[in-house]
């Protein structure tokens, strides 16, 4: 049973840089979630997909993130010019919807220098 | 809005102790609850859920009620280990309809030591 993974597990960028970050959810999950968590704090929510369609997106996501699932199945997400403040654990989940639980990846650590 | 409560931390406990953490949630429907718990340098794991009221999850020998007529959630579990350690999170989610996604507490780290 592979769970969601994400890739890369850790990534160290310059500010003003732009990064990208991919997420395999679990193969027949429909949904898809992304989270932001900083030091000492809960997960955030950022964004959802059902299959391939965006669904809703936080007011966190501002617009110099971008967030795809093209055909339904992994995702990416992308930050474009990346701030200090950007530095986090970006978290991705997945989930058959009608109330099961979402199962989470290990995370993407985002430190900006 | 929609919003969790939880126990501040940090939590040190001595090996076999009794545990609590605190839950209170705030929600505009009637939300299902759940206790996830983070170790280090890991994402999120599913610890317990609860989907209506006066339901009781387990696991591990965890347990949570779901008391609506104190919104609350407290995990509560008789005896720790030192693999207990770790970071426990609060959470709910609106499952009528909609995106189903969770909100979470701030969390609460708890130490067990030997």
């Amino acid at each position: 049973d592979t769970g969601v993974s994400q890739d890369p597990r850790h990534k160290i960028t310059k500010r003003g840089q732009n990064v990208t970050f991919r997420c395999d959810p679990i193969s027949e999950h429909n949904r898809l979630y992304w989270y932001r968590q900083t030091l000492g704090q809960g997960p955030e929510f950022l964004t959802y997909f059902q299959n391939e369609a965006q669904l809703e997106k936080s007011r966190l996501l501002s617009d110099r993130f971008s967030a795809e699932r093209p055909k339904g199945s992994f995702s990416t997400l992308e930050i474009q010019r990346t701030e200090q403040g950007d530095s986090a654990m970006y978290l991705c989940a997945s989930s058959p919807g009608g109330g099961q639980p979402q199962h989470f990846g290990d995370g993407t650590r985002l430190s900006i220098l | 809005g929609n919003s969790v409560t939880q126990m501040e931390g940090p939590v040190t406990l001595s090996e076999e102790a009794f545990l609590t953490i605190n839950c209170t949630y705030t929600a505009t429907g009637y939300p299902s609850l759940f206790w996830y718990v983070q170790y280090p340098g890991e994402g999120l794991q599913l610890l317990l859920k609860a989907t209506k009221a006066d339901d009781k999850g387990s696991n591990k020998g965890f347990e949570a009620t779901y008391r609506k007529e104190t919104t609350s959630f407290h995990l509560e579990k008789g005896s720790v280990q030192v693999s207990d350690s770790a970071v426990y999170f609060c959470a709910l989610s609106l499952t009528q309809g909609g995106s189903e996604k969770l909100v979470f507490g701030k969390g609460t780290k708890l130490t067990v030591n030997p």
